[in-house]
């Protein structure tokens, strides 16, 4: 079953935050984020291994709670190369290396 | 970039008809994914491959068999195309790193349409 990702879509100025929340039904062990640019193969973002921990990555950062089996995604100051879909990536705790992924944010910065 | 390079990138075939899709990677990576992307569903996992010879199923799996003889070719055969099959496939590689689980590169893509 794939993880349900919240906004479907969202629509920015540049300069403004957002927040991508992804949820699952089963126990993770991981969790990834991809943007997909139109026409483009999905690009890695990051990895969040079980553990509640926090990345970042330039002004795109992500938390992982495992309790709640949840991550979140947080874009601080979008700029217009932000603009995508944005996916998560889950893996569960049997570790099969076997991921699912979510059905996507569309995200659209304007000037 | 990571070396993932997939043919066809685009067909157009008939409904019957086989065909075969080709992932080729020259990174030596051990995990080999196809996906498929159609509009609203995302990326749905088809099969994956942990090694030569080593696949498994995923979520939308039925309608499609997939072979890995060697380390750098993943190919993904449909034994008889339907329309419901016309999709966007994508290849995936990823490898094992110390103290978890690394990144997943994505091919191109191929655009399939079933007619």
């Amino acid at each position: 079953q794939q993880p349900v990702q919240s906004p479907q879509a969202v629509i920015l100025r540049e300069g403004e935050d957002a927040v991508i929340n992804c949820s699952s039904s089963k126990a993770l062990y991981s969790v990834h984020w991809y943007r997909q640019k139109h026409g483009e193969a999905p690009v890695f973002l990051m990895i969040l291994l079980k553990g509640g921990e926090q990345k970042g990555h330039d002004k795109i950062s992500a938390s992982f709670n495992e309790k709640k089996q949840q991550s979140s995604l947080y874009l601080t100051a979008s700029q217009l190369s932000y603009s995508g879909t944005y996916f998560c990536g889950t893996e569960n705790l049997s570790g099969t290396y076997k991921y699912i992924f979510g059905t996507g944010t569309r995200l659209k910065v304007l000037a | 970039d990571a070396g993932i390079t997939q043919s066809p990138r685009h067909k157009v075939t008939e409904t019957g008809t086989p065909v075969t899709l080709r992932c080729h990677q020259t990174e030596n990576h051990r995990y080999m994914y196809w996906y498929r992307q159609d509009p609203g569903h995302g990326l749905r996992l088809i099969h994956y491959s942990y090694g030569v010879k080593d696949t498994d199923k995923g979520e939308v799996s039925d309608g499609y068999s997939v072979s890995r003889s060697k380390t750098e070719d993943f190919l993904l055969t449909l034994e008889s195309a339907t329309s419901s099959q016309t999709s966007v496939y994508f290849c995936a590689i990823s490898e094992l790193l110390a103290g978890g689980h690394n990144e997943q590169f994505f091919g191109p893509g191929t655009r399939l349409t079933v007619l």
